[in-house]
């Protein structure tokens, strides 16, 4: 299947943890993205990375940490988990002559 | 500075109804704009790309740059029809999608 896959898909935890979000495409796209939905559904970008340089990088806590060791992975680091992180986090895949994205199925993270 | 407004958060028809959802988009350059829809707690999925001009389970969007408008319409909604629908707009070649805040589509039978 060519997809983009995420794991996990469903993540719970306490605060104060450290969790990680991995992402693969095998579409062979190389610009890749994180996205944030939050509770109220509302979808904003967190970064950007365009073969496996960091392109965008939106107003997010440096708590939330990406790393993408090749051009199919992207996968997002969070340190020190508090509660307002809960939400859903998409992964995203494009190629670079246009916008249009393919998405993963998301994480569902909750953080009690 | 790339902005989309979807004004309306909840929309809610009868089924064989006609739906409309608005969007309106804020861009300096070429856009390029996109409806995407989420059905419940799955992934977001490509629904239409305004350069296709295609029709996509009924659905069709016309980019008004004159209006600068992107509104998606079907003329007989279906309740399979009933999820969240997001207006997206990417500009020039490389650019991320800014996405609108969604509307919720519910079609009741």
């Amino acid at each position: 299947d060519t997809a983009v896959s995420q794991t996990p898909k469903y993540l719970v935890t306490q605060m104060g943890n450290d969790k990680s979000i991995k992402c693969e495409q095998n579409l062979g796209h190389d610009t890749m993205y994180w996205y944030k939905q939050d509770s109220k559904k509302f979808l904003k970008i967190m970064f950007s990375y365009n073969n496996k340089e960091l392109i965008i990088n939106e107003t997010v806590p440096n708590r939330f940490s990406p790393k993408s060791p090749d051009k199919a992975h992207l996968n997002l680091h969070i340190n020190s988990l508090e509660l307002g992180d809960s939400a859903v986090y998409f992964c995203a895949s494009s190629h670079h002559s246009t916008p249009e994205a393919f998405f993963g199925q998301g994480t569902r993270l909750t953080v009690v | 500075a790339q902005r989309v407004t979807q004004p309306e958060k909840l929309l809610s028809v009868f089924k064989g109804a006609p739906v409309e959802l608005k969007c309106n988009y804020s861009y300096s350059g070429s856009p390029e704009l996109f409806w995407y829809v989420q059905y419940s707690r799955q992934r977001l999925q490509l629904l239409l790309r305004h350069i296709s001009r295609e029709s996509i389970k009924g659905f069709t969007a016309d980019l008004n740059k004159g209006e600068t408008s992107f509104h998606l319409k079907k003329p007989f909604a279906q309740e399979e029809d009933s999820a969240m629908y997001y207006c997206a707009l990417g500009g020039t070649s490389g650019s991320r999608l800014t996405f609108g805040e969604g509307t919720q589509l519910t079609v009741n039978p």
